[in-house]
C-alpha cells in the first residue's frame, strides 16, 4: 500500500541538541510539506518542497532545517536554535502544487511527537 | 492574509445525533475545500471534499455543504458514534499554492 511513514513515533531531545524527524512518501507525489501542530491548536507550516532539490520556508520556520535529495524524503532537523520544539510534527505530501491539488489535497503522516528533556 | 476559521472550538454530541460542524472562509478565489478528521496522537485524516462549482456533497454517513455567497463550509455527520470523537479540520485550496487549514473543531460523542 502506498502511504508517508514518519518516524520514530515519539523523540525525546536533550537541550541544545539537534534531532532529525523522517519523512518517507512512496505515493510519487511531488510536494511535501513540514508542520508543527501544539495541544489544542492548529496546523502551523515550517517548510515545503514543491520538487526535488528545491525547498521553501514556512510560517514558522526559524530554528528548523530540512533537505529534498530524493523525492521520496523529507527530514526535518530540529536545531538548538529552537528554543521551544515540544510538539506534535505531522510531515504531508500532495500530487503537485497549486492547482494540482485538486485531487484529494494532502495525505498526512502519523506524526512524531517531539519533546524537549 | 486570508485565512479559515471556525466558528466553535468543541462541539459536544450525543450518540446517534446528527453532528454540523462549521468553518467560515475568506478568500472568495478559493476552488477546492477539504474536510479531514484527525484522531488523538494521529495525522489529519480525508474525509470529504468538494469543488467550488458544487454546493452539496455526500459521503458515507457525511455531507459538506459549500455556500459560496456567505463563504461558508459546513460539514454534517449522520448518527454521530464514539468512533467519529476527533478534531476536525477544514482547509481551502484558495487557487494559490498551498492548502490553508482551519484551527479545528473538537467533536466529543457523548454515549
Amino acid at each position: 500500500d502506498g502511504g508517508i511513514t514518519q518516524s520514530p513515533k515519539y523523540l525525546f531531545r536533550k537541550e541544545g541538541q539537534n534531532v532529525t524527524l523522517s519523512c518517507e512518501q512512496n505515493l510519487n507525489h511531488d510536494a511535501m510539506y513540514w508542520y508543527r501542530q501544539d495541544p489544542g491548536q492548529g496546523l502551523r507550516l515550517i517548510y515545503y518542497s514543491q520538487i526535488v532539490n528545491d525547498f521553501q520556508k514556512g510560517d514558522i520556520a526559524e530554528g528548523y532545517s530540512v533537505s529534498r535529495e530524493k523525492k521520496e524524503s523529507f527530514p526535518l532537523t530540529v536545531t538548538s536554535a529552537q528554543k521551544n520544539p515540544t510538539a506534535f510534527y505531522l510531515c504531508a505530501s500532495s500530487i503537485g502544487f497549486g492547482a494540482l491539488l485538486g485531487n484529494y489535497g494532502y495525505t498526512f503522516g502519523s506524526g512524531t511527537r517531539l519533546t524537549v528533556v | 492574509g486570508e485565512s479559515v476559521g471556525l466558528h466553535l472550538p468543541t462541539l459536544s454530541v450525543q450518540e446517534g445525533d446528527n453532528s454540523i460542524i462549521n468553518c467560515a472562509y475568506s478568500n472568495s478565489a478559493s476552488d477546492y475545500f477539504i474536510w479531514y478528521k484527525q484522531e488523538s496522537g494521529k495525522g489529519p485524516q480525508f474525509i470529504i471534499d468538494i469543488r467550488s462549482n458544487m454546493d452539496k456533497r455526500q459521503g458515507q454517513r457525511v455531507t459538506v455543504l459549500l455556500n459560496k455567497t456567505v463563504k461558508h463550509l459546513s460539514l454534517q455527520i449522520a448518527a454521530t458514534q464514539p468512533g467519529d470523537s476527533a478534531v476536525y479540520f477544514c482547509a481551502e485550496n484558495n487557487a494559490g499554492n498551498m492548502l490553508t487549514f482551519g484551527g479545528g473543531t473538537r467533536l466529543m460523542v457523548k454515549p
